[in-house]
């Protein structure tokens, strides 16, 4: 079944502070995944995905076959960051599955 | 970039009345639209895929009697909540992507239903 798990509901850091958001998935083919970000009463958008091997503001994402995860990742967390973020993945014809999502706060 | 856009943002409806929701995409031509569910607190549970002119794929446990789903043309898809009750109030977001596989989702801001 396809499913995408993220672990943690909220994810609080400080300023300046690495942060990392796990992603697990399951899936039986090659999926492509994603993660989609929501700021505070902002509409979903696309942060990256892992076909663009792209740092979209500071954030890097790489695919694990082996371990089925797709962590996202930044080495210096801002407080602009603060926001709500999905991992997903679709197997074929855009069909986008959602893992529960995470809440990452910085703090200053 | 490409803007998709749903109207209303938010509806109170009384129970038993049917509420439709527009999603449309702006500048560009949808090949597919797609249609969520989003609990408080919740991830964006996928409801149903919708095609220009053809009939919608509902999820598992989905009640196509109850979400109509219509993809009139490749700009405009509407879901319709029939005969609505307080259980169906939730936020509704829809998305289009435009081209035909694995490409970006563009999201509406979603609509607040509202049942009483």
């Amino acid at each position: 079944a396809q499913r995408v798990t993220q672990p943690e509901k909220l994810l609080s850091v400080f300023k300046g502070a690495p942060v990392e958001l796990k992603c697990n998935y399951s899936y039986s083919g090659s999926p492509e995944l994603f993660w989609y970000v929501q700021y505070s009463r902002q509409r979903l958008q696309l942060l990256l995905r892992h076909i663009s091997r792209e740092s979209i503001k500071g954030f890097t994402a790489d695919l694990n076959k082996g371990e089925t995860s797709f962590h996202l990742k930044k080495p210096f967390a801002q407080e602009e960051d603060s926001a709500m973020y999905y991992c997903a993945l679709t197997g074929g014809y855009n069909k986008l599955i959602f893992g529960a999502g995470t809440r990452l706060a910085v703090h200053p | 970039g490409a803007v998709v856009s749903q109207h209303p943002s938010w509806v109170i409806c009384k129970s038993g009345t049917s509420v439709k929701i527009e999603c449309r995409s702006l500048d560009f031509q949808a090949t597919t639209m797609f249609w969520y569910r989003q609990f408080p607190k919740q991830s964006l549970m996928l409801m149903a895929t919708s095609n220009e002119g053809s009939k919608a794929t509902y999820e598992q446990g989905v009640e196509k009697d109850k979400f109509l789903i219509n993809h009139a043309s490749l700009t405009l898809s509407t879901l319709t909540v029939t005969s609505a009750h307080p259980e169906d109030s939730s936020f509704y977001i829809c998305s289009a992507t435009r081209g035909q596989v694995n490409t970006e989702a563009f999201f509406g801001q979603g609509t607040r239903l509202t049942v009483v």
